[in-house]
């Protein structure tokens, strides 16, 4: 089993949805969690980090559910520019990053 | 504004040849890592350092090699390029406990 596990998509929404990723982690010793980005051959870039509370920035609200080993990042009226692989990330034990395989988006106008 | 640079940023290179992909950043992190990543495919790490003259090998075999002489510095070497070993190559920097920043990558073809 995969330490870090997201559905891969793909994800074709019109301009304007509501979509949501989801992603499990299998280490319960893990502290440290965000969503990143990666354009189509480009580097993966910090979307935002996630909290025990949840967090908001703007259109995106990522969620933590610790107990069920479990994030979400939600995504609120969708643009083109969303268009994107989006990462769910994990620290190890040793505070290394474990990556996941990633969720393609497609917004289409 | 990059912290953390990759040169060349596409190498096209003949069977055979050594290469070596640099990575350097100016943030301080001790901590450095090299990823590989096939197109529309998920990132593998390969190698990764903890500070000077620590190195480490990833989850994924890899035949390069990498070296930590300086703090800023981390580049992976391939002593006999293979079309195997086609693909792009990224380097990250972090500090404990944050998240990573990564480098624009290197775009390897050997042909």
């Amino acid at each position: 089993r995969k330490e870090v596990e997201q559905d891969p998509g793909p994800f074709n929404v019109p301009e304007g949805a509501t979509v949501a990723f989801n992603c499990t982690y299998s280490n319960s010793a893990s502290q440290s969690f965000f969503w990143y980005r990666q354009d189509c051959r480009k580097e993966p870039k910090l979307l935002m980090s996630v909290y025990s509370s949840g967090n908001e920035d703007g259109r995106f609200t990522a969620q933590l559910n610790r107990a069920s080993q479990y994030i979400s990042l939600l995504i609120r009226d969708s643009k083109l520019s969303d268009s994107a692989t989006y990462l769910c990330v994990v620290n190890a034990n040793n505070n290394d990053m474990r990556f996941g395989a990633g969720t393609r988006l497609t917004v289409k106008p | 504004e990059a912290d953390i640079y990759q040169t060349p940023r596409y190498l096209v290179i003949g069977t055979g040849k050594k290469i070596t992909l640099e990575c350097s950043q100016t943030m301080g992190h001790d901590k450095m890592y090299w990823y590989q990543q096939d197109p529309g495919m998920e990132l593998h790490l390969i190698h990764y350092s903890y500070g000077v003259n620590s190195t480490e090998k990833g989850d994924l075999s890899s035949e390069s090699t990498v070296s930590r002489i300086r703090t800023e510095h981390f580049p992976l070497t391939l002593e006999s390029a293979r079309p195997s070993h086609t693909s792009q190559y990224l380097c990250a920097s972090s500090e404990w406990g944050y998240g990573y920043t990564f480098g624009s990558g290197t775009r390897l073809t050997v042909v």
